[in-house]
């Protein structure tokens, strides 16, 4: 099973901060990575797949990029409605998910 | 537009078991793949079954593996997750959720399912 550790834990910034998550494959998963935010009581929303494209409807502030085993999600300038829980979920092997990043406003 | 309504948790005693369903529209069901997920009180996410398009294949996370059961009405446009010999564990609530494409990440999600094993 391919796990996926997403580092940090919590990430604590202000709107306005650029906020960069990183999520670590323990074998290679090419580019069949994927991102997305989660709010309290919400279902999960699809941000990223396939390392970098950006689903539709998803600002541009979001980007994601890394191959292989090394993957990370940029929002370039926090808005308030950024603060959340971000997850990776691979696809090279089945479907894994990361532990999460919580995303706090500082 | 793509919608998945989710029904059918609730509270359950160990061992029992419970049918979630999962109904569909604003697409074909049967066009593409469907997952279930789970997300235990407090806890991250953790994918539970799949079943395929063009061949209705299904697949088991090994937590649920031999217990639950993937499956999908298409004249009804429904998912459903049959689930037996409940434990404790499998408390959490249970999302549907539409592939994007083959073997795409889920683009859609129902609103979620709470089921609680206890007794």
């Amino acid at each position: 099973e391919i796990v996926l550790t997403q580092s940090p834990g919590t990430l604590s910034l202000s709107p306005g901060e650029r906020a960069t998550l990183s999520c670590r494959a323990s074998q290679s998963v090419s580019n069949y990575l994927a991102w997305y935010q989660q709010k309290p009581g919400q279902a999960p929303r699809l941000l990223i797949y396939d390392a970098s494209n950006r689903a539709t409807g998803i600002p541009a502030r979001f980007s994601g990029s890394g191959s292989g085993t090394d993957f990370t999600l940029t929002i370039s300038s926090l808005e308030p409605e950024d603060f959340a829980v971000y997850y990776c979920q691979q696809r090279r092997d089945w479907w894994t998910f990361g532990q999460g990043t919580k995303v706090e406003i500082k | 537009e793509v919608q998945l309504l989710e029904s059918g948790g609730g509270l359950v005693q160990p061992g029992g078991s419970l049918r979630l369903s999962c109904a569909a529209s604003g697409f074909t069901i049967s066009s593409y793949g469907m997952n279930w997920v789970r997300q235990a009180p407090g806890k991250g996410l953790e994918w539970v079954s799949s079943i395929g398009v063009t061949d209705g294949k299904t697949y088991y996370a090994d937590s649920v593996k031999g217990r639950f059961t993937i499956s999908r009405d298409n004249s009804k446009n429904a998912l459903f997750l049959q689930m037996n010999s409940l434990r404790a564990e499998d408390t959490a609530v249970y999302f549907c959720a539409k592939e994007l494409g083959f073997a795409k990440p889920f683009d859609y999600w129902g609103q979620g399912n709470l089921v609680t094993v206890s007794s």
